[in-house]
């Protein structure tokens, strides 16, 4: 699976969009973009996830560059219960399914 | 609706005790099972996953052990705990089909004194 390289850290102030940026230049093209979030002391929460085209759902929008070595999570309204630890997860899906997590952006939301 | 479960939520437990970690899923049948370690302030790391009852995976060589006696029921154990194996334990299912996510239980927060 590739590699994803993510900032450690970010504020937004609330009410603001919150984009949280996600390198993985060495994805192949059966990889998919996945995007997690973990609110601290719970299991994490799935966002949102695409291939190729840009995705968007109730929670966010996943911008995927044209070329797929990049990725941008956005968060159109950060509230202050959008603080967590947010993981980009780039995966082939195989019979196995499994989601290999790195360190992640630590996302601030503040009043 | 599909819901997850993992008991206990939280567990002390000595060094050299045996362990076992109980998860179950409703809403879904055949589902993929896993379970994930995450270390204070670090990320999650795959420990076992199963496809189907009785087919367990191992992904890192340690003490622990898992077993899948029923379709949605998933069990992490280890016959003598260490010290390291403290940290938060996550149980997660996923579907068999292109492109899906993991959904992940509430967690069990291990201490080893």
């Amino acid at each position: 699976d590739a590699k994803t390289t993510q900032p450690t850290s970010m504020d937004c102030a609330e009410g603001r969009a919150a984009n949280l940026p996600c390198n993985h230049s060495t994805i192949s093209g059966n990889e998919y973009v996945y995007w997690y979030r973990q609110i601290h002391s719970q299991g994490p929460q799935y966002i949102i996830h695409g291939l190729k085209n840009n995705e968007t759902n109730e929670m966010a929008s996943l911008i995927i560059t044209e070329d797929r070595k990049s990725s941008t999570l956005i968060l159109p309204h950060a509230t202050l219960r959008d603080t967590a630890v947010y993981y980009c997860i780039v995966r082939v899906d195989p019979l196995n399914n499994d989601m290999r997590f790195g360190a992640g952006t630590r996302l601030t939301v503040k009043p | 609706s599909q819901t997850i479960h993992q008991w206990p939520a939280t567990l002390v437990q000595p060094v050299g005790s045996p362990l076992s970690l109980e998860c179950t899923v409703e809403g879904t049948s055949n589902p993929n099972l896993y379970w994930y370690r995450q270390a204070a302030g670090r990320g999650l790391q795959l420990l076992f996953y199963s496809v189907g009852i009785g087919q367990i995976s191992s992904e890192v060589p340690q003490n622990l052990s898992a077993s899948r006696p029923q379709d949605r029921q998933f069990i992490l154990s280890s016959k003598k705990l260490l010290l390291s194996d403290s940290g938060f334990y996550l149980c997660a299912w996923g579907r068999l089909a292109g492109g899906n996510e993991q959904f992940f239980g509430p967690g069990t927060r291990l201490t080893v004194l």
